[in-house]
């Protein structure tokens, strides 16, 4: 089993729906999570940083993890044409500067 | 402007031709890190620093060399490129050193032929 799954899509939706984007892990040592934003040719940036469970919003963001469940999702409300990307789930034992483990991404597509 | 810049973007090398990226940033961070990015295997961490002269593995750190001499570089060394070295890579700074800071650069794509 990976330690880290999400499912590389691409998940298309029209303008304005809401998206879930989602990932599941195995390591219960996992605290820190994160999802990055990666457009076409660029380096990811980070979008979202949460603590153990519960939500954090962030506009039109809404981040959510259940370490019970060992699931975490991203929310995006009202979608746009430029919320188009690959989204990376990232997460880390310690809130140091250690080894992040990704997940392999999901592709987002919101066409007009 | 703050950023992260890495040179080539692009680089085309043969097997065995050492080779260097390098990897610069003005936010006068302390934490930098280099990430190759693969299909079907997402990023993994090379190596990281922490600080000048301190650095250390990361998930994938085989065929390659860092040094960190200055606070604003660091370079990424291939002594020995194969072609399963070819990649997507990425390297990355934080201020702080948690992950909440963290900015990625542009990227350099290798092919190793």
């Amino acid at each position: 089993q990976k330690e880290v799954e999400q499912d590389p899509g691409p998940l298309s939706v029209p303008e304005g729906a809401i998206v879930s984007l989602n990932c599941t892990y195995s390591n219960s040592a996992f605290q820190y999570f994160m999802w990055y934003r990666q457009y076409s040719r660029k380096g990811p940036e980070l979008l979202m940083y949460t603590y153990s469970s519960g939500n954090k919003e962030d506009g039109r963001f809404t981040a959510q993890v259940d370490k019970s469940s060992k699931y975490i999702s991203l929310f995006i409300r009202d979608s746009q044409p430029s919320d188009s990307a690959t989204y990376l789930c990232a997460m880390s034992a310690s809130s140091g500067y250690s080894t992040l483990t990704f997940g392999k991404g999901t592709m987002l597509l919101v066409s007009p | 402007e703050a950023q992260v810049t890495q040179n080539p973007r692009y680089l085309i090398t043969v097997t065995g031709k050492k080779l260097t990226v390098t990897c610069s940033q003005n936010m006068n961070h302390e934490y930098m890190s280099w990430y190759r990015q693969d299909p079907g295997l997402g990023l993994r961490q090379i190596y990281y620093s922490m600080n000048v002269e301190v650095t250390d593995k990361g998930d994938v750190p085989e065929g390659y060399k860092v040094s960190r001499k200055e606070k604003r570089n660091f370079p990424l060394i291939l002594e020995s490129p194969s072609p399963n070295q070819t990649s997507l890579y990425f390297c990355a700074s934080s201020l702080s050193g948690t992950q909440e800071t963290q900015y990625f650069g542009p990227g350099t794509r290798l092919l190793v032929l």
